[in-house]
């Protein structure tokens, strides 16, 4: 009965590949996020989905691109992988996208570029 | 802008020490949320408190207790007779309209309880 789950937890792969990370939430909340947490430990907001409605879109490259198919879920979908990319990614929910509502986090999805 | 300052960048304490992770924000707003959230070795982020900016009354929750003060900024955490089982990062982080209600967090400070 996981609240929010990420799939999958750890992905290696090589510079240049297209990779997929999924979302999805238990809790019934109306917003998800992702996160990025870099090898320094800094957490910075990427994007976010309120019912299926891009709401925050963050100065991310293109090569990053967020997908929900359902309130439930919110996937992203990165190409041409880059060095840079390597990081570990969380999902995270929230009952609405207001200030104050508490987010809560998946278990992380760790990405090594080779 | 909003910014969340945690200066302390690691602490190392022996068991049953206690220890305060000091957290100061900075915001324009008048009405902003404040939070805590810790990520244990595992790595996965864990949520530990929530506060308004309306409510300036201290929280304890077991050997957790935090410390609110608008005057200074601040939201200060302190661990009572710290456990082996609290190391791990703790962030801070604050939420607000100056922010676009984007969840803001602190560079984290890594707590190491030695046995």
């Amino acid at each position: 009965d996981t609240a929010v789950s990420q799939t999958p937890k750890y992905l290696v792969t090589q510079m240049g590949n297209d990779k997929s990370i999924k979302c999805e939430q238990n809790l019934g909340h109306d917003t998800m996020y992702w996160y990025k947490q870099d090898s320094k430990k800094f957490l910075k907001i990427m994007f976010s989905y309120n019912n299926k409605e891009l709401i925050i879109n963050e100065t991310v490259p293109n090569r990053f691109s967020p997908k929900s198919p359902d309130k439930a879920h919110l996937n992203l979908h990165i190409n041409s992988l880059e060095l840079g990319d390597s990081a570990v990614y969380f999902c995270a929910s929230s009952r609405a996208g207001l200030a104050g509502e508490t987010q809560y986090f998946g278990p992380g999805t760790r990405l090594l570029v080779l | 802008a909003q910014k969340v300052t945690q200066a302390q960048t690691e602490i190392s304490v022996v068991e049953k020490e206690d220890v305060t992770l000091d957290c100061v924000y900075e915001t324009r707003d008048t009405t902003y949320y404040l939070f805590w959230y810790k990520q244990p070795p595992s790595g996965e982020l864990v949520f530990l408190i929530r506060r308004n900016s309306f409510d300036e009354q201290n929280e304890i929750s077991g050997r957790y207790s935090w410390n609110f003060q608008k005057s200074t900024s601040s939201f200060n955490f302190t661990i009572t007779a710290s456990q082996v089982v609290d190391s791990a990062v703790y962030f801070c982080a604050l939420s607000g309209l100056d922010s676009s209600y984007k969840l803001i967090f602190g560079s984290g400070t890594r707590l190491l309880v030695r046995p």
